[in-house]
């Protein structure tokens, strides 16, 4: 029972053009989620968060937004560069809970020079 | 400038042998967390500690031990291995997640265990 879902497992674009990932959840009480970015042989490194209370962050070419009644969250990058390849999870977190950062499977994403 | 170092990067066991994966962490973070990464997986949590002395079951805890018997270091034990332990392990630090502060979890480079 996956409680975060990343359907898309590639996405490509060229370089200059906007990059959406998406990714969705099941559990309504998720209350902060997160974005990582992870290159190959390396570990997981954050990237942008929101908090359920906004709809919106936004930090330089990245920005997340939050439909909380869809349940459903999304990165944008602009302009994508090809140094933006990589996997990218998205990740749910319970504040207050058991601590547990959920993470979906991850979208791998080329971007063309 | 260290933040989350795993030992070792790279290990090959063969079934029925015992292990243990060190993680270590100088940000004085309360939190650490070992996840396993398969294809097509993405990241599923082993065992996590929110405090020195304390351990947690995650996602998926079967065959694994942990011990955080210092807040700067997360041990995660593999009694007998088993080829479906084939994996790559990270293990992650924070102080804590979400609300105003803003935290995030910092992971290290991963371990690539082979169980043949």
């Amino acid at each position: 029972d996956q409680q975060v879902k990343q359907n898309s497992p590639s996405l490509s674009v060229q370089e200059g053009r906007i990059s959406i990932l998406n990714c969705d959840y099941t559990n309504s009480m998720f209350d902060y989620f997160l974005w990582y970015k992870k290159y190959p042989a390396e570990g997981p490194t954050f990237l942008i968060s929101i908090s359920s209370i906004k709809d919106k962050n936004e930090d330089g070419r990245f920005t997340v937004f939050l439909n909380k009644s869809a349940k459903h969250l999304s990165l944008h990058i602009v302009p994508s560069q090809p140094g933006d390849s990589a996997v990218y999870f998205c990740a749910a977190l319970l504040q207050g809970g058991s601590e547990k950062l959920v993470f979906g499977k991850g979208t791998k994403l080329t971007v063309n020079p | 400038n260290a933040g989350v170092t795993q030992t070792p990067k790279f290990r090959v066991l063969k079934t029925g042998q015992s292990m243990t994966l060190l993680c270590a962490q100088d940000m004085n973070h309360e939190y650490m967390y070992w996840y396993r990464q398969d294809p097509g997986m993405g990241l599923r949590l082993i065992h996590y500690s929110v405090g020195e002395g304390t351990t947690a079951k995650g996602e998926v805890p079967d065959g694994y031990n942990v011990s955080r018997l210092k807040k700067q270091n997360f041990l995660l034990g593999l009694e007998s291995a088993a080829p479906s332990q084939t994996s790559v392990y990270f293990c992650a630090s924070s102080r804590n997640l979400g609300g105003d502060l803003n935290t995030e979890a910092f992971f290290g480079q991963g371990t690539r265990l082979t169980v043949v």
